[in-house]
């Protein structure tokens, strides 16, 4: 079956632009996770959605960085007033219902100039 | 708050060679740990996954995983490296109390010579 899908792969944008990522779980599954990784690092926690609510918005850096799941499956990630440091490689995951597991997709990468 | 350590930024093996990743993590209770792979232009791909019960799992790709509770660790193994195991390996731990935010270690960058 389909995997965990983000669009776009790339995102070049300037700064104090507003950008929107956005992320297509797996069917069925009921977490969605956003992380930022940066160049040589691991990816950082943003936040944990389980069905429509954020359960765990505690990794979000500033409130410039806002994220949605309105029908509990598609999310969106919302950047206002970029920053050149805000340019990293944005992943989503899913789960499936009872699983920790999580299923990444391939991310998207975002520049800031 | 949970943290992880990989103590090493990158190691180089021999094909044919052991291999052993270093994983250190800190958590209150028994934690969620993981190993994922993140190969150049690819995903990341999770290869095990401890929860509970024997200590010692397989994942794909013939790796393996030890849980020690007395040293906060959770090495990754394989018995015989391949020249396609090159690649960023992160060692992940999540809380268990229900609530799954999942803390990554910096990586191990996995360099195999012929």
């Amino acid at each position: 079956g389909a995997g965990v899908s983000q669009t776009p792969s790339n995102k070049v944008t300037e700064k104090g632009k507003y950008v929107e990522l956005r992320c297509d779980p797996i069917s069925g599954h009921t977490a969605l996770y956003w992380y930022r990784q940066s160049l040589g690092q691991g990816p950082e926690f943003l936040i944990y959605f389980q069905g429509t609510g954020a359960a765990d918005d505690s990794g979000l850096p500033n409130d410039r960085f806002f994220a949605v799941r309105p029908e509990g499956s598609v999310s969106t990630l919302k950047i206002q007033r970029t920053e050149r440091g805000d340019s990293a490689v944005y992943l989503c995951a899913s789960s499936p219902p009872g699983d920790n597991e999580q299923f990444f997709g391939p991310g998207t990468r975002l520049t800031v100039l | 708050a949970q943290s992880v350590t990989q103590p090493d930024i990158h190691i180089t093996v021999s094909e044919g060679a052991s291999l052993e990743l270093r994983c250190n993590y800190s958590y209150g209770a028994t934690p969620y740990l993981f190993w994922y792979v993140q190969s150049p232009g690819q995903g990341l791909q999770l290869l095990l996954k401890y929860f509970s019960g024997d200590t010692l799992v397989q994942g794909i790709k013939g790796f393996e995983a030890e849980f020690k509770r007395s040293q906060s660790s959770f090495n990754l193994r394989k018995p015989s490296v391949h020249w396609s195991d090159a690649a960023e390996y992160f060692c992940a731990v999540a809380a268990n109390t229900g609530g799954f935010k999942t803390i990554f270690g910096a990586g191990t960058r996995l360099f195999v010579k012929a």
